[in-house]
């Protein structure tokens, strides 16, 4: 079955550094993997997805992740954080032959910004 | 032009009332979902329909039932609420989610009381 182990339920960086937020995943067939972010009070809004196209992908608002079957990663980043960065991050995995276009997700990390 | 809308946003009610959710898209996707988001920020899974099909159903309570009339709606009915009901149910919709993810509403709070 798939999961995904999204390692540190909380990061706290300040304004203007690196944002890393890992995610790790188990699958028997390469994966499809989505980052999500939520808002306080809001949904779920999709920021990048790997469909076994290019490891390397690029979201919105300046993340991208990085897709490494070797170490069964998928870890986000931003160069520099910003206030507005501050929110809940969500890792999901799906897989090929998933019925109904279930999509499993991580536990969150909570993104911090300190000024 | 809201994509993914869910009423109401908010719902506080007493233990052993029966309440509903209801969801719509404008989007033309094929599958929607109820997830449940507890306390922890934790989403689960509860129901999947495809064209108006129940293809999902997780390990929910029976008091629980989701109704799609047609494509573009899924609503959730809970019988007898009760307190471990509280959570943000987030309804979803897809085309192809294996490939594009999913569209979510912004959550329905449910407080049970």
């Amino acid at each position: 079955a798939q999961s995904v182990t999204q390692l540190g339920s909380h990061v706290s960086v300040s304004e203007g550094a690196l944002v890393l937020l890992r995610c790790n995943y188990s699958s028997s067939v390469p994966p499809y993997l989505f980052w999500y972010v939520q808002y306080p009070n809001q949904g779920l809004q999709l920021l990048l997805k790997y469909t076994s196209a290019a490891t390397l992908v690029k979201g919105i608002n300046g993340f991208e992740a990085e897709f490494k079957k070797s170490e069964t990663s998928f870890h986000l980043t931003k160069p520099s954080a910003h206030m507005s960065d501050a929110a809940e991050y969500f890792c999901a995995v799906s897989d090929h032959h998933n019925q109904g276009g279930k999509l499993i997700f991580g536990q969150g990390t909570e993104l911090s910004v300190k000024p | 032009d809201t994509a993914v809308s869910q009423t109401p946003k908010y719902l506080v009610t007493q233990m052993g009332n029966d309440k509903s959710i209801k969801c719509e898209q404008n989007l033309g996707h094929d599958t929607m979902y109820w997830y449940k988001q507890d306390s922890k920020k934790f989403l689960k899974i509860m129901f999947s329909y495809n064209n108006k099909e129940l293809i999902i159903n997780e390990t929910v309570p029976n008091r629980f039932s989701p109704k799609s009339p047609d494509k573009a709606h899924l609503n959730l009915h809970i019988n007898s609420l009760e307190l471990g009901d509280s959570a943000v149910y987030f309804c979803a919709s897809s085309f192809r989610a294996n490939l594009y993810g999913y569209t979510f509403g912004s959550g329905t709070r449910l407080t049970v009381v």
